[in-house]
């Protein structure tokens, strides 16, 4: 199956720095990618859609400001926590799209960020 | 909208028993249903889907489920489970296309030696 690489996989920032997450689709090109966040024992929710040549699309209650999402090619989306604080402390994981023969039909999810904001 | 329920938020068996997690879901028209599983730390493994077909879906590692439209349900079993199998599962729907995905809230599985 396709293969989504999610980097890095665990990193600790102090309050009001920045740290990027990157998201690659290995073997093949994603147009479209998707960044969710879970919460300690809650489930995953949509953060946003990342889309190759356009704007990222919010989930309502998503402050765009502060999580910016760059689709810099077919195969790399990259999310930013802007001056982080505790409370952004997640688990953050993307998830592309397959192709071909099983287009729209399955997502592919990287292996997840460990966000800790000391 | 589309939505899924898990009305179990954590199940405990014993090793080699059988398993079964429930699933509920809300959708206007014909589901698209997947289960997928997290390892502690870990990313998403996808289990098994329904798309159309069979209403009993073989998945990875001796998982199925059984799609009941009259139920509304798509619940997980496996009929011997094995301590590797502690996990959290979530059942989920697609939002506009099946690679967007809406999750229910997970049930946490605890197996007990």
């Amino acid at each position: 199956g396709a293969v989504v690489s999610q980097h890095p996989s665990r990193v600790i920032c102090k309050s009001g720095t920045s740290v990027k997450i990157e998201c690659r689709s290995l073997d093949f090109q994603a147009t479209t990618m998707f960044w969710y966040r879970q919460f300690p024992k809650q489930s995953l929710m949509l953060m946003a859609t990342s889309n190759e040549g356009s704007k990222a699309t919010y989930e309502q209650g998503v402050e765009k400001d502060k999580f910016l999402i760059n689709h810099a090619s077919l195969t790399l989306s990259t999310l930013t926590v802007t001056s982080a604080h505790p409370e952004d402390s997640s688990f953050y994981i993307c998830s592309a799209p397959g192709t071909g023969e099983v287009m729209n039909t399955e997502a592919f999810f990287g292996q997840g960020t460990r966000l800790t904001v000391v | 909208a589309q939505s899924v329920t898990q009305p179990d938020i954590h199940i405990t068996v014993s090793e080699g028993a059988s398993l079964e997690l429930r699933c509920n879901y809300s959708y206007g028209a014909t589901p698209y249903l997947f289960w997928y599983v997290q390892s502690p730390g870990q990313g998403l493994q996808l289990l098994l889907k329904y798309f159309s077909g069979d209403t009993l879906v073989q998945g990875i590692k001796g998982f199925e489920a059984e799609f009941k439209r009259s139920q509304s349900s798509f619940n997980l079993r496996k009929p011997s489970v094995h301590w590797s199998d502690a996990a959290e599962y979530f059942c989920a729907v697609p939002y506009s296309s099946a690679s967007k995905i809406i999750f229910g809230s997970g049930t946490r599985l605890s197996i007990r030696p």
